[in-house]
């Protein structure tokens, strides 16, 4: 199994500043990576696909990076409705068996 | 408009069995896999199972160790989880999402509450 860790646990931020969160996977899943934002209560919501990819809807401010097996999400002014649960998630693997992040808690400073 | 809606969680003893329904609208439904992923209270995501568009391709996460098994009616645009031997640890909202073949979620339910307890 892929084994994906993510950094910090929290990050504190002040809005309009920028958020920087990695992601790193336990063996190469090439750009098989997506983020996800999750808000109290409510279901996940895709971000980024392809590990630079932002999903339909999404803003500009978040941008993804990263290959192989280490991966960025920037958030690059925070708004207050960034303030959420992200969650990296590999689907690189085979036979499929997708896994996620234990999550980054993006909370205000 | 893309929609899932789960149905079918509640409150089962250890032991017990259950089943979850996905009523999905707004899209292809018969051209997309679909998976269930679910959330303990208060945790993170944990992929559980995965079905290929016609179901004839079926994963599983391991833990699950052959409790789970995963089903579609295309004709009813229509998901399934039917869940069995459920222990405390199976507790979680049970999410369905939709899978563009190989990949990532593009869309998902709001979830259905499993609670697993005597």
């Amino acid at each position: 199994e892929i084994v994906m860790t993510q950094s910090p646990a929290t990050l504190s931020v002040s809005p309009g500043e920028r958020a920087t969160l990695s992601c790193r996977a336990s063996q190469s899943v090439s750009s098989n990576l997506a983020w996800y934002q999750q808000k109290p209560g409510q279901a996940p919501r895709l971000l980024i696909y392809g590990a630079s990819t932002r999903a339909t809807g999404i803003p500009a401010r978040f941008s993804g990076s990263g290959s192989g097996a280490e991966f960025t999400l920037t958030i690059g002014s925070l708004q207050s409705e960034d303030f959420a649960v992200y969650y990296c998630q590999q689907y690189g693997a085979w036979p499929p068996a997708w896994t996620f992040g234990q999550g980054t808690k993006v909370e205000i400073k | 408009e893309v929609q899932l809606v789960e149905s079918g969680g509640g409150l089962v003893k250890p032991g017990g069995s259950l089943r979850l329904s996905c009523a999905a609208s707004g899209f292809s439904f018969s051209s997309y896999s679909m998976n269930w992923v679910r959330q303990a209270p208060g945790k993170g995501l944990e992929w559980v199972s995965s079905i290929s568009p016609t179901g004839s391709f079926i994963y599983y996460a391991d833990s699950l160790k052959g409790r789970f098994t995963i089903s579609r009616d295309n004709a009813k645009n229509s998901l399934y989880l039917q869940m069995n031997s459920l222990r405390a640890e199976d507790t979680a909202v049970y999410y369905c999402a939709r899978e563009p073949s190989g990949s990532y979620y593009d869309s998902w339910g709001q979830g259905t509450l499993v609670t697993v307890s005597s």
